[in-house]
């Protein structure tokens, strides 16, 4: 079975500086999809930035990168230049895509930008 | 496209009433979840769903949780006799399948509060 640990429950960043967000996680398996999430008070879970595992590129999506370390198996998401509409629960989360498997999610990280 | 829709957004019930919650797909999305998220707490995981596969069942907490899923499409989680500590929001999600596939898409969840 999957694991993920998000060892921080509460982040503050002041806007404009760079906040990163840990991640770890265990598996056996060698193919996967590691994720994450943003959800706001809305609570609706919008997807932030996805990293396959096989591609030894780190993603980065606008304002939003991740440290993927997969002999570690950590994965980090790192956002540049926070605005306040960054606060929100964040959720590291993984897939394994073979055959039949559960997505499995972090406690999450509460992230608190400050003026 | 339509994504994920969830019905109702909110449902107050009285303890020991039934009720069901439904959870309306992306067309042609094999894969099904169902989570239950407490007031700031993480997701935990209920039941998944994939394709004609049994459906893994082993985050259902006990035997007044049940779902089911019509046509490979709509699912519908029930609770029976419910308590006061089934008060949380149940997200649903689903995603192309097993293999290759895009990221996880979440519906709005339902908001259950039991009285």
């Amino acid at each position: 079975a999957q694991t993920v640990t998000q060892s921080q429950p509460e982040m503050s960043v002041q806007e404009a500086e760079t906040v990163t967000l840990s991640c770890t996680y265990d598996t056996s398996e060698s193919d996967y999809y590691l994720f994450w999430y943003k959800q706001p008070p809305s609570r609706q879970m919008i997807l932030v930035i996805r990293q396959e595992a096989y591609k030894q590129q780190n993603a980065t999506e606008n304002r939003f990168s991740v440290n993927f370390q997969k002999a570690a198996k950590s994965f980090s998401l790192k956002i540049s230049d926070s605005q306040l509409g960054d606060a929100a629960m964040y959720f590291c989360a993984f897939l394994a895509p073979s055959g039949y498997s559960t997505l499995t999610f972090g406690k999450g990280t509460m992230l608190l930008v400050s003026p | 496209g339509a994504g994920v829709s969830q019905s109702p957004s909110n449902k107050v019930t009285e303890k020991g009433k039934d009720v069901e919650l439904r959870c309306d797909p992306i067309s042609g999305h094999t894969a099904l979840y169902w989570y239950r998220q407490s007031l700031g707490q993480g997701l935990e995981f209920l039941i998944y769903f994939q394709g004609n596969s049994a459906p893994d069942k082993s985050g259902l907490p006990s035997d007044r949780f049940s779902a089911e899923r019509t046509g490979g499409s709509v699912s519908t989680l029930t609770i029976q006799r419910t308590q006061q500590e089934d008060s949380a929001v149940y997200l649903c999600a689903s995603r192309q399948g097993s293999g290759q596939g895009p990221h996880p898409h979440f519906g709005p969840g339902t908001r259950l509060t039991v009285t």
